[in-house]
């Protein structure tokens, strides 16, 4: 079966670049999550989008922002790159009617230097 | 996680034995309460959820169990393999939104 799809898997940037991560739901999913997980925490929520529109927002910083597009793939923008930021990023989807039904991504791997 | 946590950080089991993993909640609002599973390397994975209007559900080899009295949220694992080994999340949703938040996991061992 179809999975989600993140790109890329891996990425270094140095402090003050910016990042783009690309995220491609399972079909006919159209609800999008992105989540980021420090070493050896939990995934923490930064944002979601149903339909191409913003549907709720979590801890994500000023220096991030997302969308989602007409053919329901979505791409988290990061600025201002901090050491901080580096962390896995997953991208989950899920039809709107099972929200808690999520499924996830394997990741994107940002280490900033 | 803001309002879910675990009580035990770590379970080791043997193989064959039954595990359960405990979570608590602090959020009555949560409408919907689901258990991830995360291996190393990987995403979570969804396991099953449980709807604050039952106590109780079952699926493959897993049982979930609520108690809103005291909050508190468990997930058994029966015959547990050595495949079952990973990190488990529990995760609350509040009803009608789209934001799902994590606990801490529960890293869980099992021994051949």
């Amino acid at each position: 079966a179809a999975g989600v799809i993140q790109s890329p898997r891996h990425l270094i940037k140095e402090k003050r670049e910016t990042a783009t991560l690309k995220c491609y739901p399972i079909p006919r999913h159209d609800t999008v999550y992105w989540y980021q997980q420090g070493p050896g925490q939990d995934p923490q929520f930064l944002i979601s989008f149903y339909e191409k529109m913003q549907s709720d927002k979590g801890s994500i910083p000023d220096r991030f922002s997302a969308q989602q597009f007409s053919d329901y793939h979505s791409e988290l923008n990061m600025s201002s790159l901090e050491l901080g930021d580096s962390a896995l990023y997953f991208c989950a989807s899920s039809t709107r009617d099972r929200i808690y039904e999520q499924y996830f991504g394997p990741g994107t791997r940002l280490t900033v230097t | 996680g803001e309002s879910v946590g675990l009580h035990l950080p770590t379970l080791s089991v043997q193989e064959g034995d039954n595990s359960i993993i405990n979570c608590a909640y602090s959020n009555s609002a949560s409408d919907y309460f689901i258990w991830y599973k995360q291996e190393s390397g990987k995403g979570p994975q969804f396991i099953i959820d449980i709807r604050s209007n039952m106590d109780k559900r079952q699926g493959q080899r897993v049982t979930v169990l609520l108690n809103k009295t005291v909050k508190h949220l468990s997930l058994q694992i029966a015959a547990t393999q050595p495949g079952d080994s990973a990190v488990y999340f529990c995760a609350e949703n509040v009803a009608g939104g789209f934001k799902t938040i994590f606990g801490a996991g529960t890293r869980l061992f099992v021994k051949a």
